[in-house]
């Protein structure tokens, strides 16, 4: 069975400073990795995903994540925030060859004036 | 774009009534999952269908069912509604193709009173 782990469960930061949000995962295969994102009485959107070849994936409003495999982690940064990136990100990791896609428990990131 | 819509935003029930909450995406998508989201827990997984008629347990199935009549019609049924189920309900929906990425509705919120 595949786990997620996203230790950090509120992180402020202000506004222009980088962020990292962490994720670590546990899968007996090899799986493709997800990170989400969920606005205030929204509904998750996908913010980016890894499914093979490069390590480093990005979205198009500047947050990048890196798929390290030796230390199973998919961390979520930016290099400088903005008011609007106020929400929740979620980890998700869905094993190759299954269906069943596990969520972590979810970061909240609030971005101070 | 793909467009999943849950049928009622806010919803308050009962405890011991029966509820259903309807879900219908217009993609065409072969998977769709019933998730609950509570504070601190993030995205629990209920039941998933991979086809009409067909399901899977989740991981938190007891206390729900669910049906699949048609395609793009996906409901979750709370057979008899206790307090522990007041959570906000999300449903997704998915190509049944390796690493494809979920969408979801904008979500239910169930208080059972």
């Amino acid at each position: 069975a595949q786990s997620v782990t996203q230790l950090d469960s509120q992180v402020p930061v202000f506004e222009e400073a980088p962020v990292e949000l962490r994720c670590n995962y546990s899968s007996s295969v090899s799986v493709y990795l997800f990170w989400y994102v969920q606005y205030p009485n929204q509904g998750l959107q996908l913010l980016l995903k890894y499914l093979s070849g490069s390590t480093l994936v990005e979205s198009i409003n500047g947050f990048e994540a890196e798929f390290n495999k030796s230390q199973t982690s998919f961390h979520l940064r930016k290099p400088s925030v903005h008011i609007s990136d106020t929400a929740e990100y979620f980890c998700a990791v869905n094993p190759g060859g299954y269906q069943k896609v596990t969520f972590g428990t979810g970061t909240k990131l609030q971005v101070i004036p | 774009d793909v467009k999943v819509t849950q049928s009622s935003r806010y919803l308050v029930k009962r405890t011991g009534e029966k509820v259903f909450l309807e879900c219908v995406q217009d993609m065409d998508h072969e998977n769709m999952f019933w998730y609950r989201q509570d504070p601190g827990l993030g995205l629990r997984l209920i039941y998933f269908s991979y086809d009409v008629k067909m399901k899977e347990k989740g991981d938190i199935p007891e206390g729900y069912s669910v049906s699949r009549e048609k395609k793009e019609r996906f409901s979750l049924i709370l057979e008899s509604a206790s307090t522990n189920q007041t959570s906000m309900y999300l449903c997704a929906s998915r190509k049944d193709r390796e690493g494809s990425p979920l969408h979801f509705g904008n979500g239910t919120r169930l208080t059972v009173t």
